[in-house]
């Protein structure tokens, strides 16, 4: 079945440093992959999506491109802020079926210090 | 504010009952979802509803039910619980089904510990 794997944490870096959480996945056809976002007792948010083959997605200075030729979609910051410590979740959601499920990666904590 | 909402927010029970978890999806949503987020399993997908039917299934114990009233909103009902059951439970809800840019909107969880 589709499945997720994605760099485990934590990640502990300072203000103003480079951030990669790497992610890669395995599915049947071409999914759609995504980033969520979980702060500190709050639910998942949607951080950005990709929906086809080198499609780019982008918010909040977070990039992540679909790399259907390394089954990756690795996310990246140029420079992390304080604010954006929470924990990060790579998704898929598959291309077979009328099943709209997203399956997740184990989520990687990130934590920046002033 | 993702305008999915879950109660209670904390549940606190003891192994052997039986509880109730509910949410109400954002206006307008047909589609729920709810997933258990746990220590050793992560995020995994439980079961979908799509305007009052079952759409999908995930990896949902028998012990373990839902349903989605006519008003939309839907229930997850545990019953026989064990320690293992003690998990963040998330209700989720989108807007189409069969749609690329079907985004899931994330209520805040039902935090349940089982003792």
């Amino acid at each position: 079945g589709d499945s997720v794997t994605q760099m485990e944490g934590p990640v502990t870096l300072s203000e103003e440093a480079f951030l990669t959480i790497n992610c890669t996945y395995t599915a049947t056809g071409y999914p759609s992959l995504f980033w969520y976002v979980q702060y500190p007792g709050e639910g998942l948010q949607l951080l950005l999506k990709a929906t086809k083959a080198d499609d780019k997605g982008s918010n909040k200075g977070f990039e992540a491109t679909y790399r259907k030729e390394t089954t990756s979609f690795h996310l990246e910051k140029g420079s992390v802020q304080v604010s954006d410590s929470a924990v990060y979740f790579c998704a898929l959601r598959g291309a077979q079926g009328g099943s709209e499920k997203l399956v997740f990666g184990k989520g990687t904590k990130l934590t920046v210090n002033p | 504010d993702s305008g999915v909402t879950q109660t209670p927010k904390h549940l606190i029970t003891a192994t052997g009952q039986r509880v109730t978890l509910r949410c109400s999806p954002r206006s307008g949503d047909l589609s729920v979802y709810w997933y258990q987020q746990s220590l050793d399993q992560g995020l995994q997908f439980l079961i979908q509803y799509y305007n009052g039917e079952e759409r999908a299934k995930g990896n949902i114990l028998e012990r373990f039910s839902a349903q989605q009233f006519p008003d939309l909103h839907s229930e997850l009902n545990l019953s026989s619980l064990e320690l293992g059951d003690s998990a963040l439970y998330f209700c989720a809800s989108s807007a189409r089904i069969l749609s690329s840019y079907n985004e899931q909107f994330f209520g805040p969880g039902t935090r349940l510990t089982v003792l």
